[in-house]
């Protein structure tokens, strides 16, 4: 069955530093690929998706590029800041639903 | 504002009592969703719909119900059955099964 793998947290980082948070998925087919960003007390947000191999997903300056021949779907930002302190979840489509990873949580400090 | 409504925020349980999470959405989705969220263990399935009237047991669907007798609502009851029922619950709705899921706000469950 469709699997997604992320790396463990917490990654602490300081600000303005350069973030990646790995992603890699075992999956039937062509599923589509996406990221979701879940603050504190709060529901999942879509950060960004792809729908292909070699597709960038981009918005708020995060990027991940779906790479088919290593399955993988790596998130990277080139300079955090503060408040993208949150949850970061890695998620691929499958017959049913969208299967998730465990999520790996970020902390930005000043 | 089209969106995914959840209430209530916090929901209290006492023993032996069954209790109902309600979602709405107005982004007119056929499919919608309730998961579980715990700490470290990510999102889990209890169910899903494709379509009104329709529904089907996700990966932890023991001792929850829901029902779909409209396309705007999806309501989940968690019964006296699931014996923890402490948690974060989520819903979602998207177009197709695979496609972008829009999340509501949650409600936290607490066992009293």
């Amino acid at each position: 069955g469709n699997s997604v793998t992320q790396m463990e947290g917490p990654v602490t980082l300081s600000e303005e530093a350069f973030l990646t948070i790995n992603c890699t998925y075992t999956a039937t087919g062509y599923p589509s690929l996406f990221w979701y960003v879940q603050y504190p007390g709060e529901g999942l947000q879509l950060l960004l998706k792809a729908t292909k191999a070699d597709d960038k997903g981009s918005n708020k300056g995060f990027e991940a590029t779906y790479r088919k021949e290593t399955t993988s779907f790596h998130l990277e930002k080139g300079s955090v800041q503060v408040s993208d302190s949150a949850v970061y979840f890695c998620a691929l489509s499958g017959y049913s639903t969208l299967t998730f990873g465990k999520g790996t949580m970020l902390l930005v400090s000043p | 504002d089209g969106g995914i409504t959840q209430s209530p925020k916090y929901l209290f349980r006492k023993e032996g009592q069954n209790v109902t999470l309600s979602c709405e959405q107005n982004l007119n989705h056929d499919a919608m969703y309730w998961y579980r969220q715990d700490p470290g263990q990510g999102l889990r399935l209890i169910y899903y719909s494709q379509i009104v009237n329709d529904f089907q047991k996700g990966d932890i669907a023991e001792g929850y119900s829901v029902s779909r007798e409209k396309k705007e609502s999806f309501p989940l009851t968690v019964t006296s059955a699931q014996k923890n029922p402490t948690a974060f619950y989520l819903c979602a709705s998207s177009t197709t099964e695979q496609e972008t899921q829009y999340f509501g706000p949650g409600t936290r469950l607490l066992v009293l």
